[in-house]
């Protein structure tokens, strides 16, 4: 069964700190993404990753960096956390190539910024 | 520059009726499609996808959605919906050529009450 997973479900963190949410996929896929989900604006994507030590801004890449230095983890970084990234996060993969593959997704972290 | 729209934000409706969940698309090039479901406090997972081939997709839990190529939807439906359908539900759409990424709409809130 395929399997992407997060960190934490839930977080908490104050103004200013440094937060890393981490994402781990088993299924050996090329693709990796992480998404915000708020009420209202659906998902939007922060960065992708199509290759180890590749990466792509997304819509939203403001206040946001990554990391992908082994293929099976994408990490996403908070330099500076503030309140308005209080939000739900969401990391998916998929599989390269010219079809297009569906995202897997993982159960998300709920991030509370204080 | 391609978009989805999801025509209704809430759809409520009662146990065992039929649903419709509406989604229009915009793109000049060629399209996959894809509807994925999110239960509460969970990630997303695919419902159905439509790739190429038969216009009317089947997917999980009964789901089934037809793709209209002239009208640039891909309507999601279910003869007889159950309490545990309740979920947002989202249709994404990629491109032929670019289809690492997905082009997502805001999501419906389905609400079936008993």
């Amino acid at each position: 069964d395929v399997k992407v997973t997060q960190s934490s479900r839930y977080l908490v963190k104050r103004t200013g700190e440094k937060v890393f949410l981490e994402c781990v996929q088993d299924m050996d896929h090329e693709n990796m993404f992480w998404y915000r989900q708020d009420p209202g604006l659906g998902l939007r994507l922060i960065y992708f990753s199509y290759d180890v030590k590749m990466k792509e801004k997304g819509d939203i890449p403001e206040g946001y960096s990554v990391s992908r230095e082994k293929k099976e983890r994408f990490s996403l970084i908070l330099e500076s956390a503030s309140t308005n990234q209080t939000s739900m996060y969401l990391c998916a993969s998929s599989s390269g190539g010219r079809t297009p593959y569906e995202q897997y997704f993982g159960p998300g972290t709920r991030l509370t910024v204080t | 520059a391609q978009s989805v729209t999801q025509l209704d934000s809430q759809v409520p409706v009662f146990e065992e009726a039929p649903v419709e969940l509406r989604c229009n698309y915009s793109s000049s090039v060629s399209v996959y499609l894809f509807w994925y479901v999110q239960y509460p406090n969970q990630g997303l997972q695919l419902l159905l996808k439509y790739l190429s081939g038969s216009t009317l997709v089947k997917g999980i839990n009964g789901f089934e959605a037809e793709f209209n190529k002239s009208q640039t939807s891909f309507h999601l439906r279910k003869p007889s919906v159950h309490i545990s359908d309740t979920a947002e539900y989202f249709c994404a759409v990629t491109m032929d050529g670019n289809n690492r990424k997905l082009i997502w709409g805001l999501g419906t809130s389905l609400a079936v009450n008993p």
